[in-house]
C-alpha cells in the first residue's frame, strides 16, 4: 500500500490554464513537503507546510494543508511550459525519521 | 553553486560487480540520505545518516551498505548488483529530522547493470 496518494497521476494541460494536484495520507502528516522533479534530474524543493491550514504561496504555485493535516493541494495559477514535470509531495508520518513520497503527478503544459 | 554533488552521473556496471557512488555537500548538514528512484515510480528512501548515527530501512536489502567517512561525503556501496537494482539513486541532505526540514537533493546517479 501507498502511504501517500497523489491524483490525479498525469496532467495534461494548455498554457494559460489553473490546475490542482492533490496529495492525501491515511495518516497525520508531521511536515508536507512539494517537490518538483524534471526527467532524470534531482528534485527541487518548492514549498514545507507544517501546521493544519497553513498556506505558502511561491511565484504562481500555492499549496495547502488542511485543518486535520491529512491531505494537501497544490495550485498552479496560469500555467506555464516551464512548470512542466512529476510533481511529488513528501512527508514524514510520524515523530520519527521515515520519510515517504508520493506517488507522483505528471504535469505537461501545452503551448 | 552546487550543494549537493553526486558522481558518477552515470554508472554501469556488470551483474555482481560491486558498485560505489558518491555524495558530497558543501551545506554542512547533519542529515544525508539515500534514495532509490525506479522508472516511474517516486524516489523510496533506503537509509539515512544523523550525524555519524546510521539508519537503516527496515526492507533495504542487504545488499545496500552505506559510509559516511566525514559530515561531507557519503557513499552508497551496492556488494553485487542485480538487474533490479537498475535505477536512479538520489542523494539529499537536511540541516534535521525530514519532519522538520527540507531536503536538497543532488541530480542523482544513473546506475544501469548489464
Amino acid at each position: 500500500s501507498q502511504e501517500l496518494e497523489q491524483s490525479p497521476q498525469s496532467l495534461i494541460v494548455q498554457e494559460g490554464k489553473n490546475l490542482t494536484i492533490n496529495c492525501t495520507s491515511s495518516k497525520t502528516l508531521y511536515g508536507l513537503y512539494w517537490y518538483k522533479q524534471k526527467y532524470g534530474e534531482g528534485l527541487i524543493f518548492l514549498m514545507m507546510l507544517q501546521k493544519g491550514g497553513e498556506e505558502k504561496s511561491h511565484e504562481k504555485i500555492t499549496a495547502k494543508l488542511d485543518e486535520k493535516k491529512q491531505q494537501s493541494s497544490l495550485h498552479i495559477t496560469a500555467s506555464q511550459p516551464s512548470h512542466a514535470g512529476i510533481y511529488l509531495c513528501g512527508a514524514a508520518l510520524n515523530t520519527g525519521n521515515q520519510f515517504y513520497f508520493g506517488t507522483g503527478t505528471s504535469l505537461t503544459v501545452i503551448p | 553553486d552546487a550543494m549537493v554533488i553526486q558522481n558518477p552521473r552515470y554508472q554501469v556496471t556488470q551483474f555482481g560487480k560491486p558498485v560505489t557512488l558518491s555524495c558530497s555537500q558543501t551545506l554542512n548538514h547533519n542529515v544525508m540520505y539515500w534514495y532509490q528512484q525506479k522508472s516511474s515510480q517516486a524516489p523510496k528512501l533506503l537509509f539515512h545518516y544523523y550525524d555519524k548515527d546510521f539508519n537503516n530501512e527496515a526492507d533495504t536489502p542487504d545488499n545496500f551498505q552505506s559510509r559516511r567517512p566525514n559530515t561531507s561525503f557519503c557513499f552508497l556501496d551496492i556488494r553485487s548488483p542485480g538487474l533490479g537494482d537498475a535505477a536512479m539513486y538520489l542523494c539529499a541532505t537536511s540541516r534535521g529530522l525530514a519532519g522538520a526540514y527540507e531536503q536538497y537533493f543532488g541530480p542523482g546517479t544513473r546506475l544501469t547493470v548489464t
